[in-house]
């Protein structure tokens, strides 16, 4: 069974803390997404990629970095976290053309800054 | 731009009864479109999708959409839907193969006994 493995359900970190959420995906697709979910807002874009070492942009990137060394790891980074950064975190992939497939989703990393 | 519209944040309706999700879209191209569903504490799941062909789109666990081109819609429908269906459900557009796919902010399905 193809999987997006994210590595923790649940996550509490203090405030400024450098934050690390991992996401792997075993269907050696080429496009990962980070997505943050907030409750009214729907799924928001972070960051993606489309290649190894390669990121781009999403629609709310501020505060947040991304990580691709290899082709089926795809790091989110929170370089100081900060209590509006609790979300739901969502990582997600497809192989190309990402249109016609759709992505597949991680279970989610539910993180609380406090 | 495209967007999506999901014309309700949530919908109550009552076990074995009939539910209808609705999804609009804007855009003035060709587009493939999306439902994926959520269930509590989970990430999202892929229901069905529509990229040609026939309008009526078959899904898993008794899902079907409808694509609509000429009032821009894709409502999600069950003939009679059970408390396992709770979850959230979101639509979901791109204009071409190669696009990122925009989301909705999701509807809130509510299964009363």
């Amino acid at each position: 069974d193809v999987k997006v493995t994210q590595s923790s359900r649940y996550l509490v970190k203090r405030t400024g803390e450098k934050v690390f959420l991992e996401c792997v995906q075993d269907m050696d697709h080429e496009n990962m997404f980070w997505y943050r979910q907030d409750p009214g807002l729907g799924l928001r874009l972070i960051y993606f990629s489309y290649d190894v070492k390669m990121k781009e942009k999403g629609d709310i990137p501020e505060g947040y970095s991304v990580s691709r060394e290899k082709k089926e790891r795809f790091s989110l980074i929170l370089e100081s976290a900060s209590t509006n950064q609790t979300s739901m975190y969502l990582c997600a992939s497809s192989f190309p053309p990402e249109g016609a497939g759709g992505y597949t989703f991680g279970s989610g990393t539910r993180l609380t800054v406090v | 731009a495209q967007s999506v519209t999901q014309l309700d944040s949530q919908v109550p309706v009552f076990e074995e009864a009939p539910v209808e999700l609705r999804c609009n879209y804007s855009s003035s191209v060709s587009v493939y479109l999306f439902w994926y569903v959520q269930y509590p504490n989970q990430g999202l799941q892929l229901l069905l999708k529509y990229l040609s062909g026939s309008t009526l789109v078959k899904g898993i666990n008794g899902f079907e959409a409808e694509f609509n081109k000429s009032q821009t819609s894709f409502h999600l429908r069950k003939p009679s839907v059970h408390i396992s269906d709770t979850a959230e459900y979101f639509c979901a557009v791109t204009r071409n193969r190669d696009d990122k796919i925009i989301f909705g902010k999701g509807t809130r399905l509510h299964i009363l006994p």
